[in-house]
């Protein structure tokens, strides 16, 4: 069984610019959520895509945007970055049911410059 | 939105019992407990979750209060492997992430 992937491991970008991130779920998961995690701090929800649609948002500007494919892949893409915006990003999959499980990915380490 | 505290920070000896408290004093009828914890450079990775009944995996052991306005993780044995910070979350039973706060966690150190 594989395990949820995230690429690019790191990536340094200068404010203003545009991003794209990836991921990509464990086998046999519906559901990718993406968690942006500033240091010392727990995981703060961004937005869920269920079946390729957008299935519950957090407190995030539309700047932060998301994708979801047929093979339950993921993108999360953010425009005209911000030095907040500097931090890791995680994405998780899991089977969309109560209470169910999350698996999460290593997270993109982004910096905004 | 149901909120959980954590102290910020515990040490175990390594060998020994460790018991994370939790609480979650607003908890409604249907949230689960879950527990993630994060080792350094690395995302979360679950630990154990329940809903009313204490429960038992092989890593851990979940234990619920009555009220179920609190709970502890349980780790019989840490070892250094299990320095982490944890998390206590509340999952509603609506099918959307949205309503889950992670917060600071508890920051586990274990002493060899």
């Amino acid at each position: 069984e594989t395990g949820v992937t995230q690429s690019p491991t790191h990536l340094i970008k200068t404010r203003g610019q545009q991003v794209t991130l990836r991921c990509s779920s464990q086998s046999g998961h519906n559901t990718v959520s993406w968690y942006q995690q500033a240091l010392g701090q727990g995981p703060q929800f961004i937005f869920q895509y269920y079946r390729e649609e957008e299935n519950g948002r957090g407190n995030f500007p539309p700047r932060f945007s998301g994708l979801q494919f047929p093979n339950y892949s993921s993108e999360l893409n953010v425009n005209a970055l911000e030095l907040d915006d500097s931090a890791l990003y995680l994405c998780a999959s899991s089977i969309l049911a109560r209470g169910d499980t999350q698996y999460f990915g290593p997270g993109t380490r982004l910096t905004v410059l | 939105d149901a909120k959980t505290t954590q102290p910020n920070s515990m040490e175990s000896n390594e060998e020994e019992p460790v018991h994370l408290p939790c609480n979650h004093s607003t908890i409604s009828g249907t949230d689960y407990i879950h527990w993630y914890r994060q080792l350094p450079s690395q995302g979360p990775e679950y630990v154990i979750h329940g809903l009313t009944s204490n429960v038992n995996n092989r890593m851990a052991s979940l234990a619920i209060a009555e009220d179920r306005k609190s709970s502890t993780l349980i780790l019989h044995r840490a070892t250094l492997r299990d320095a982490a910070v944890y998390y206590c979350i509340l999952h509603p039973t609506e099918t959307s992430y949205d309503k889950v706060i992670f917060g600071p966690g508890t920051s586990l150190s274990v002493i060899p």
